[in-house]
């Protein structure tokens, strides 16, 4: 079956610093997905990537698909105390079910 | 993104007992949503698919009889736990599919005791 390797699996980074997280799928992934989870709470939708290749931002968020459609990255510029939480990569590989990754915990030290 | 509601959030039952969970679209027709189990410091499992009018499709390993998933209209999808065991205490999520993107609601924590 599909699976998502995700890394790192936490990190404790200074506030002010660049977080970079990846996945890797031994699958080709139409579909990548970005999630953050808060304790407690259900996983909200950062980005989304459809082609392979693409560059998407969002605000100090930035994603990529990549080329050979069986990775992607998120990068988090001058982390903030509230950029605490899990991060989770979500792949489809057809129609709309999702496989997710084991998640990255980050810790910002203020 | 569509906007998605459970209840309850929290819930405590005795061992044995049914529980039901519910899950809400609030601004957008779903005829597909997910269910998906989270334990503690671990990813999301998808249970099932959840479709409009028909059979919900179950993940291998998860037993129908035991999780049954009702999606009686296009904004409410319902899970019942039944004869729950503290085995079943776990934080249920639901989400709704729109296209490729699927959007999640808060979580119902179940502690079954």
């Amino acid at each position: 079956g599909q699976q998502l390797n995700q890394s790192p699996q936490s990190m404790f980074i200074q506030e002010g610093e660049d977080v970079s997280m990846n996945c890797t799928s031994s699958s080709i992934f139409n579909t990548w997905l970005w999630y953050k989870q808060d304790p407690g709470e259900g996983p909200v939708l950062l980005i989304a990537l459809y082609k392979a290749g693409e560059l998407t931002s969002n605000g100090r968020l930035t994603a990529q698909f990549g080329i050979t459609r069986k990775d992607s990255f998120l990068n988090i510029s001058a982390s903030i105390p509230s950029d605490v939480g899990i991060y989770f990569c979500a792949g489809s590989e057809y129609g709309n079910k999702l496989v997710f990754g084991a998640g990255t915990i980050l810790r910002v030290k203020s | 993104g569509a906007v998605v509601s459970q209840h309850p959030s929290r819930v405590i039952c005795k061992s044995g007992t049914s529980v039901k969970i519910e899950c809400r679209s609030l601004d957008f027709q779903a005829t597909t949503m997910f269910w998906y189990r989270q334990f503690p410091k671990q990813s999301l499992m998808l249970m099932a698919t959840s479709n409009e009018g028909s059979k919900a499709t179950y993940e291998q390993g998860v037993e129908k009889d035991k999780f049954l998933i009702n999606h009686a209209s296009l904004t409410l999808s319902t899970l019942t736990v039944t004869s729950a065991h503290p085995e079943d205490s776990s934080f249920y999520i639901c989400s709704v599919s729109s296209g490729f993107e699927q959007y999640f609601g808060p979580g119902t924590r179940l502690t079954v005791t």
